[in-house]
């Protein structure tokens, strides 16, 4: 079975602050999605990472997938209270692209 | 708005019952998902329709059971419900069918909160 660990898995911070979410696997993706998910509501699609080493800029977040494409991170710049949400990673593997959530992040910025 | 219908919104049951939820994917999505969300838990992926004919299984418990139909909404149905089956159920959909190299955007419903009494 696979797993994707994602940490931390709560974080409350102040609005203008800087900060990291992980996720981790010992298994290898062949691709690998942020979702942020809002209360109530179903997950959206952030950003897909293909390729090992590759990081994209949606605004203020950062995403990176390891070289190894075992792993990935989101950083957020500047968090404002819009941020606020539940934030998952998704892998894709296997022939018809298996899909395995990450345990999620649950973020809140206080204003 | 996702494009993604789910009904019904809410859904309280009985142990023992059993219960079917209905998904409308996005028009011309082929891909259909289905995915448990417990409380304080990360989506549990359960099973993957494409075009009608399933492709991809996940953690789905025997009692549970889906199907795509030609007009290709989706139905899951749930029986001999427990306390521990209540959750979020969420349904996403996709254009295509996702491989080697093909990576798929899910575009997924508002869910269907299913509570077993």
């Amino acid at each position: 079975t696979q797993l994707l660990e994602q940490s931390p898995q709560f974080l409350s911070i102040q609005e203008g602050e800087n900060l990291t979410v992980y996720c981790n696997s010992s298994s290898v993706f062949s691709s690998l999605q942020w979702y942020r998910q809002e209360p109530g509501e179903g997950p959206v699609l952030l950003v897909t990472v293909v390729t090992g080493g590759e990081v994209k800029k949606l605004k203020r977040l950062t995403f990176q997938f390891g070289d190894a494409r075992k792993d990935s991170s989101l950083h957020i710049t500047a968090a404002q209270p819009g941020d606020t949400g539940l934030y998952l990673c998704a892998g894709y593997s296997g022939g018809y692209q298996k899909v395995t959530f990450g345990t999620g992040t649950k973020l809140q910025v206080i204003p | 708005d996702s494009g993604v219908t789910q009904t019904p919104k809410h859904l309280i049951t009985a142990t023992g019952q059993r219960v079917t939820l209905r998904c409308s994917p996005r028009s011309g999505d082929l891909s259909v998902y289905w995915y448990q969300q417990s409380l304080d838990q990360g989506l549990q992926f359960l099973i993957q329709y494409y075009n009608g004919e399933e492709r991809a299984k996940g953690n789905i418990l025997e009692r549970f059971s889906a199907q795509q139909f030609p007009d290709l909404h989706s139905e899951l149905n749930l029986s001999s419900l427990e306390l521990g089956d209540s959750a979020l159920y969420f349904c996403a959909s996709s254009p295509r069918l996702a491989g080697a190299h093909i990576y798929n955007e899910q575009f997924f419903g508002p869910g269907t909160r299913l509570t077993v009494l």
